[in-house]
Parts: C-alpha cells; sequence; structure tokens
C-alpha cells in the first residue's frame, strides 16, 4: 500500500531556531495535513491544505508556523522560532479527495525543543 | 463544542476473547466518526468509519463499530481477539455540515492482548 514518509523521523533544536519538517504525501492525494500529539495528550489538528493554500487552520497555527508545497511532491511545516512547547510528535496525513474521508499518516517527526 | 471521549486509558483482553474499546462523542448535529490504530513507531492507520447508512460498519483486520445515535457512541469491537492487535487505538469525529471540518480526536486507549 503507498504510504506517507516523513522526515526526519527525530529533530532535535534549540529554543529560537527554525525547524523545518518534511512530508511526502501519496502522489494522487489532493488534501494534506499537520497534527501533533504532545506526549500523553490528544492529537491535534493544525492545519490543512488543498490546491495550494491553507483551507483550515487551527488557533494552534500561529504566525510562527507555515506549510508550503514547494515542488508538487514535498510537503512541509516551518516552524519559525521554537518554543520548548513545541516539543511533540508531529503526523503528516493527506488523503485522496474530500469525499473519501480516508487519512493516511505518515510515521511522525519527534520534535524535541531543548 | 465538539468532543470525543475515550473513557478507558488501557483495555486488556486474552487472545481470542472479544474486546470493545469505548468512545462517545458531543458534537452539532449528525457525526461522521472514524477509528484510527497506531502500532509502535508507526503512523496512525485507517480502521474504519461511519458516514451514513448501516450503524454496524466493518472495517480493517476484523474489526467492526456500532453507531449508537441515542447514546452517542461508537464503541469499536472485534469478536477474537489477536496478540497483534496490541496497539493504540484513536476515535475521532467531525460534523458532517458547517464549515468546521477538522477532525477532533479522543485521547487513545491502549489495548493489550494477552496471549
Amino acid at each position: 500500500e503507498p504510504e506517507v514518509t516523513q522526515t526526519p523521523s527525530h529533530q532535535v533544536t534549540q529554543m529560537g531556531q527554525e525547524v523545518i519538517l518534511r512530508c511526502v504525501p501519496i502522489s494522487n492525494h489532493l488534501y494534506f495535513y499537520w497534527y501533533r500529539q504532545i506526549l500523553g495528550q490528544k492529537v491535534e489538528f493544525l492545519v490543512s491544505f488543498y490546491n495550494n493554500e491553507i483551507s483550515e487552520k487551527s488557533e494552534i497555527f500561529d504566525d510562527q508556523f507555515s506549510v508550503e508545497r514547494p515542488d508538487g511532491s514535498n510537503f512541509t511545516l516551518k516552524i519559525r522560532s521554537t518554543k520548548l512547547e513545541d516539543s511533540a510528535m508531529y503526523f503528516c496525513a493527506s488523503m485522496q479527495r474530500e469525499t473519501n474521508e480516508k487519512l493516511f499518516f505518515g510515521s511522525g517527526t519527534q520534535l524535541s525543543v531543548l | 463544542a465538539q468532543s470525543v471521549a475515550q473513557p478507558e486509558d488501557q483495555v486488556n483482553v486474552a487472545e481470542g476473547n472479544p474486546l470493545t474499546v469505548k468512545c462517545t462523542y458531543s458534537v452539532s448535529g449528525n457525526p461522521y466518526l472514524f477509528w484510527y490504530v497506531q502500532y509502535p513507531n508507526r503512523g496512525l492507520q485507517f480502521l474504519l468509519k461511519y458516514i451514513t447508512g448501516d450503524n454496524l460498519v466493518k472495517g480493517s483486520y476484523g474489526f467492526e463499530a456500532e453507531f449508537n445515535k441515542s447514546q452517542t457512541s461508537f464503541h469499536l469491537k472485534k469478536p477474537s481477539a489477536l496478540v497483534s492487535d496490541s496497539a493504540l487505538y484513536f476515535c475521532a469525529v467531525r460534523q458532517q455540515a458547517g464549515n468546521n471540518r477538522k477532525l477532533i480526536w479522543g485521547l487513545g486507549t491502549s489495548l493489550a492482548v494477552n496471549p
């Protein structure tokens, strides 16, 4: 079965540094998402992306966050100036079409902000 | 406000016995309901969904879930558990209509199937 791939699997950074989390969604999918899961807490929606623009974002997704689909295959999440509370597992997901309602998730990137 | 509750942090069951992982929800209007499973060091995998129609939904790996509108529940079930079913299970919901289309997730339930 096709997979969503995420790199790196682990990222350690200093507070205030910029990080870019990378995702390659499944090739014929049209809808893309970022979620995060802080240890012991709920999976939280960050942002959805369709047709080269953000379609929905949560209150977590503030000005420090941005997403891009720079080349038609990669889907990146950038955090401009990381905070300690950004430490979490970040999951990328994609969906073929909205009526399908089936999300495919990557294995996640564990971000640790020191 | 929309919410999902998975009242059990952990469920333990013996191999071969039936299992149930509970989920209740609160959403405006009719819900879309989902179950996802997370194996160690893996991303979440789709198990099944309820959109409309038959209240009993069958999904991957022999799992099924029953939508109960009056009890606002969507419990995950399997008639005979396998050790390989041991994983973290997440229930999620979103409302069918309106502009708020993001999924709301439960905290997850850790299922341990003992040989």
